[in-house]
């Protein structure tokens, strides 16, 4: 069973914030959020991750509500090489083996 | 950072064939690789996980006889695809440390 939900598809303005849900009602206390896209024909990237205070790098920023059922990656600046799909994925820190879903194919439009 | 080497980045062989996919870790030491597979449009699906100096763990309906995984080093796991057919035509990436991807591998079976 999928232990994530992401819309299939988003559009976003080149420039502007680009917001990417998740919701993850079944996180275990031991689970963290983890985000990776993937630009087509390469292996995935890792974006951000977090436990349950919001996080920041240069890459992205993870807000992750106060019950940690649902976060949000943001992409302040979108830029058409954002374009790709990304995905949520919810794990133990660290465990290796990851179950990617469908994610949600952004598309950064000019 | 830790960086993952996969190749070839893309194959063609023809059917009956075996083909082996390399994947190196280059700046650290890798006790556990995973092994994906992606179809065109689709997300990544965990095939195998990879230990040093032990058999490989095969996700449920992987055939272990079909998909040979050697982690003879700290470095290096092998993937071969024996006696390739066209549906074995995929998108085959690996993964470390459960961040780091390899670049991935497109096989294509005539």
């Amino acid at each position: 069973d999928a232990k994530t939900t992401q819309p299939t598809s988003m559009d976003c303005a080149e420039g502007r914030a680009a917001n990417l849900p998740c919701n993850h009602s079944t996180i275990s206390g031991n689970e963290y959020v983890y985000w990776y896209r993937q630009i087509h024909s390469q292996g995935p990237q890792y974006i951000i991750h977090g436990l349950k205070n919001n996080e920041t790098n240069e890459m992205a920023s993870l807000i992750i509500t106060e019950d940690r059922k649902s976060s949000t990656l943001i992409l302040p600046h979108a830029t058409l090489r954002d374009t790709a799909v990304y995905y949520c994925i919810v794990r133990v820190l660290d465990s290796g083996d990851m179950r990617f879903g469908a994610g949600t194919r952004l598309t950064v439009k000019p | 950072g830790a960086v993952v080497s996969q190749h070839p980045s893309w194959v063609i062989c023809k059917s009956g064939t075996s083909v082996k996919i390399e994947c190196r870790s280059l700046d650290f030491q890798a006790t556990t690789m995973f092994w994906y597979r992606q179809f065109p449009k689709q997300s990544l699906m965990l095939m195998a996980t990879s230990n040093e100096g032990s058999k490989a763990t095969y996700e449920q309906g992987v055939e272990k006889d079909k998909f040979l995984i050697n982690h003879a080093s700290l470095t290096l796991s092998t993937l071969t695809v024996t006696s390739a057919h066209p549906e074995d035509s995929s998108f085959y990436i690996c993964s470390a440390r459960g961040y780091t991807f390899g670049s991935g591998t497109r096989l294509t079976v005539v």
